[in-house]
């Protein structure tokens, strides 16, 4: 069966902070995987997204990672704002362009 | 980027009745869009794709008579919620793929937050 599971589920960091995180799938076959960001009420928007090939992939403060080996996925984010507050979601393109979407991380930046 | 918008982005209506939610590819042509549902802290869970010309796709326990999906033009789909009850309160989100150079992306729209009564 096709999964994606993220974790932390949730996440409290001051503003200024890095942190990562995770993403693990069994998609199979695998297109390319997504990490997005949903702030609440809002539809998502995508950050990132990388191809079987792809090992790395940076927009701004956001970088991802790509293990296809293991299957494991991560994003990073550099110096946190309180913006960046919102739910993360990691979202494995299978065959057929079939979407299976990770259930979120939350995260939310305090001062 | 491509936009994909939804429209009404927040509706309240009364138990058994119909409610109609747009969702429009503003500068791209989309012969295929998909549209989501999600509750409350779970991820968004696919409904149903719809198809430009033809029938719609539903996923398994979706039932199709409730779910009503018409894919009329290459810019817009409509799902509307037919005898909706207070269960079908949710947060409704549509998505449309483009191509990005080599990769196809998927753009969501905003959403519609359904609140029935």
């Amino acid at each position: 069966k096709n999964q994606v599971e993220q974790s932390p589920q949730s996440l409290i960091i001051l503003e200024g902070k890095n942190c990562t995180l995770q993403c693990n799938y069994t998609v199979s076959p695998f297109s390319n995987l997504r990490w997005y960001k949903q702030d609440t009420g809002r539809g998502p928007v995508s950050l990132t997204i990388m191809t079987f090939s792809e090992n790395t992939k940076s927009n701004g403060r956001y970088t991802a990672t790509l293990d296809a080996d293991t299957k494991q996925s991560s994003l990073h984010i550099t110096a946190s704002q309180l913006s960046d507050s919102a739910s993360y979601i990691c979202v494995v393109t299978g065959g057929g362009n079939k979407l299976t979407f990770g259930t979120g991380t939350q995260l939310k930046v305090e001062l | 980027g491509a936009v994909v918008s939804q429209h009404p982005s927040r509706v309240i209506c009364k138990s058994g009745t119909s409610v109609k939610i747009e969702c429009r590819s503003l500068d791209f042509q989309a012969t295929t869009m998909f549209w989501y549902r999600q509750f409350p802290k779970q991820s968004l869970m696919l409904m149903a794709t719809s198809n430009e010309g033809s029938k719609a796709t539903y996923e398994q326990g979706v039932e199709k008579d409730k779910f009503l999906i018409n894919h009329a033009s290459l810019t817009l789909s409509t799902l509307t919620v037919t005898s909706a009850h207070p269960e079908d309160s949710s947060f409704y989100i549509c998505s449309a793929p483009a191509s990005l150079g080599y990769v196809n992306e998927q753009f969501f729209g905003p959403g519609t937050r359904l609140t029935v009564l």
